[in-house]
């Protein structure tokens, strides 16, 4: 049961905008960074941000991610055929019944 | 290029043992942070647990629903990772991925993140 809230699915239409939210607490977002994956079709998940808002080497940068207090958000500019995957959000978290948080997971559709 | 490759992966009984491997090469394994990430056919990931490089410790952390049944190490000679299943029950069948991990302090927060992920490698927990 993860403790960081991700809408179930987003979509829209190639070359617009979407954003995906990550509602946590204190314990995780409130305190530490945070990291979004990108899981393609069939394939292993990717780091695409990290410390709230860094693209690793290779990343496209139509990605960007923020942080506001216990709340996070990815954005997804100029969409792409290629950018429909399931999105995940991620911290550690301070609290004694978890350690590493992963979110529940958004699935992106390219209309 | 870095690489992780798991192996060991199965049909096993409830109750039952499994061992996972995975081999790591393309960087200087002794000092990673390494962790396992479970996934569930059609579900979400999570976090299965870690181990530090033995220069910081080498200490493991788990997350509650593996934890006493679960045990990660890791062999520096051989650049490989474990990951024991004990106790196997039928909502641990998932892919299981093992990834190099980078965390630390920055500006008085904590960020901890898994940086290379392996492709996995397949439970099945069943009778």
């Amino acid at each position: 049961q993860s403790v960081l809230t991700q809408p179930p699915s987003v979509s829209e239409a190639p070359r617009q905008r979407v954003t995906i939210s990550c509602s946590g607490s204190s314990s995780n977002i409130g305190n530490n960074a945070v990291n979004w994956y990108q899981q393609l079709p069939g394939k292993a998940p990717k780091l695409l941000i990290y410390y709230d808002d860094l693209l690793p080497s290779g990343v496209s940068d139509r990605f960007s991610g923020s942080k506001s207090g216990t709340s996070a958000s990815l954005a997804i500019s100029g969409l792409q055929s290629e950018d429909e995957a399931d999105y995940y959000c991620a911290a550690w978290d301070d609290s004694l019944n978890g350690l590493y948080v992963f979110g529940t997971g958004t699935k992106v559709t390219v209309l | 290029e870095v690489q992780l490759v798991e192996s060991g992966g199965g049909l096993v009984k409830p109750g039952g043992s499994l061992r996972l491997s995975c081999a790591a090469s393309g960087f200087t394994f002794s000092n990673a942070w390494m962790s396992w990430v479970r996934q569930a056919p059609g579900k979400g990931l999570e976090w299965v647990g870690r181990i530090k490089s033995k220069t910081d410790g080498g200490t493991t952390d788990y997350a509650a629903p593996v934890k006493g049944r679960f045990t990660i190490s890791r062999d520096d000679s051989k650049n490989t990772l474990y990951l024991q299943m004990n106790s196997l029950k039928t909502e641990d069948t998932a892919v299981y991925y093992c990834t190099t991990d980078r965390g630390g302090w920055l500006q008085f927060r904590y960020y901890y993140y898994m940086d290379v992920w392996g492709k996995g490698t397949t439970v099945t927990v069943s009778s």
